[in-house]
């Protein structure tokens, strides 16, 4: 069955410091791969998205996410973190066929100043 | 703003009652989905329709029910409430056009509180 996991439940980092959040997932074939974040008291907003081609991908507000297949990851990053950018964080999978979507349990992001 | 439009944005209710929550999808998108978010038990998928049709189902209660209606817009009945369906409900919804990875996109919830 489809799945997604995020191995870290709360990372803290300084402000400044770089970020990489860890997101597996199985599936048979290379699924539709998502990162979302939810500020508190917020729905869930789309970061970037990865579904073909270039496997390193760009998305808003600073972040991008590598897709690798032989390690079934799609590892979040961003350089340079900001206090903004404490939060929950997401990856999700969807699969080829239906729209069968599976968020994986999310990881809080604490940024010291 | 993605949307996607939910009413009541908060709810405050007592154990045993019946309420429904209301979900817009985005102009043009056929799939609405809703998600339970507690603090305990993560984001859970509930059930999602396709225009009008169930289309698949999660974890969902019986105490619960949704439909969608023809002009898309969907609803999610919760009855017999118990303390424990106190959460964030999110609806999201999804185009299937060729051209679109089928993102969903999501509203900004409604805070269920059973007192």
């Amino acid at each position: 069955a489809q799945s997604v996991t995020q191995p870290d439940i709360h990372i803290t980092v300084s402000e400044g410091a770089s970020l990489e959040l860890r997101c597996n997932y199985s599936y048979g074939a290379t699924p539709y791969l998502f990162w979302y974040v939810q500020s508190p008291g917020q729905g869930l907003q789309l970061l970037l998205k990865y579904f073909s081609g270039d496997t390193l991908v760009q998305g808003i507000k600073g972040f991008e996410a590598e897709f690798k297949r032989s390690q079934s990851s799609f590892n979040l990053r961003k350089p340079s973190v900001h206090w903004s950018d404490a939060a929950e964080y997401f990856c999700a999978s969807r699969d080829n066929y239906g729209q069968n979507f599976v968020f994986g349990p999310g990881t809080r992001l604490s940024v010291l100043p | 703003d993605s949307g996607v439009t939910q009413t009541p944005k908060h709810l405050i209710t007592a154990t045993g009652q019946r309420v429904t929550l209301r979900c817009s999808p985005r102009s043009g998108d056929l799939s609405v989905y809703w998600y339970q978010q507690s603090l305990d038990q993560g984001l859970q998928f509930l059930i999602q329709y396709y225009n009008g049709e169930e289309r698949a189902k999660g974890n969902i209660l019986e105490r619960f029910s949704a439909q969608q209606f023809p002009d898309l817009h969907s609803e999610l009945n919760l009855s017999s409430l118990e303390l424990g369906d106190s959460a964030l409900y999110f609806c999201a919804s999804s185009s299937r056009t060729v051209s679109n990875t089928g993102e969903l996109f999501f509203g900004e919830g409604s805070r269920l509180t059973v007192l």
